[in-house]
């Protein structure tokens, strides 16, 4: 039983495709994340929704969009996907003031 | 400079012994603290928050310095599976949602 659950969870595609990587939590949480793990390990915010409310916007190319049908899924859409884009991208969710647990992570690899 | 910064080690320590680390943060504002846990290849997992007042949890002990601006984690007894990589999390000033992760600190345990 998976809390937060992410798919798929490699992914290898070309330049200049679009790709898209889906996230669920049955944890009951009302906060949902988008965090990117670059190859120096660095983990960094792009996106949190909170009830299907975008919250925080990081710096991120509009390339990424990303999409909260309701409030146990967020997903994440990329466009004209590029080689810098290549990155680990961990789904994750909270309560307020709760910590956050995180998903599996999505290893994508643009070649 | 990095909102949290960490040293990145490796920390090579033989099994059975202490070991710490520190963290130091930028932003005096910054409301909550945390030790999260990395292993290879997976998601990062709460370790333990860290209180004004400093906490333990078995053999870990976390410290918070608000004058100085850093969080401490010490590790007793390690065992070989305390080998990973430890992750110094602050959140902002701006939104108790927005986790800013440091790069983390790599703890090697040999037998």
């Amino acid at each position: 039983d998976t809390a937060v659950s992410q798919t798929p969870k490699y992914l290898v595609t070309q330049m200049g495709n679009d790709k898209s990587i889906k996230c669920e939590q049955n944890l009951g949480h009302d906060t949902m994340y988008w965090y990117k793990q670059d190859s120096k390990k660095f983990l960094k915010i792009m996106f949190s929704y909170n009830n299907k409310e975008l919250i925080i916007n990081e710096t991120v190319p509009n390339r990424f969009s990303p999409k909260s049908p309701d409030k146990a899924h967020l997903n994440l859409h990329i466009n004209s996907l590029e080689l810098g884009d290549s990155a680990v991208y961990f789904c994750a969710s909270s309560l307020p003031g709760a910590p956050t647990s995180f998903g599996e992570g999505s290893r994508l690899t643009v070649l | 400079r990095k909102e949290v910064e960490q040293d990145p080690g490796p920390f090579n320590v033989p099994e059975g012994a202490t070991v710490a680390f520190n963290c130091t943060y930028s932003n005096s504002a910054s409301q909550s603290f945390f030790w999260y846990r990395q292993d290879c290849r997976k998601e990062p997992k709460l370790l333990m928050s860290v209180y004004s007042s400093g906490n333990e949890d078995g053999r870990f002990t976390a410290q918070l310095n608000r004058a100085s601006q850093y969080i401490s984690l010490l590790i007793r007894d390690s065992k070989l599976s305390d080998s990973a990589t430890y992750l110094c999390v602050v959140t902002s000033r701006e939104s108790s949602y927005k986790l800013i992760f440091g790069s983390g600190t790599r703890l090697l345990v040999r037998p």
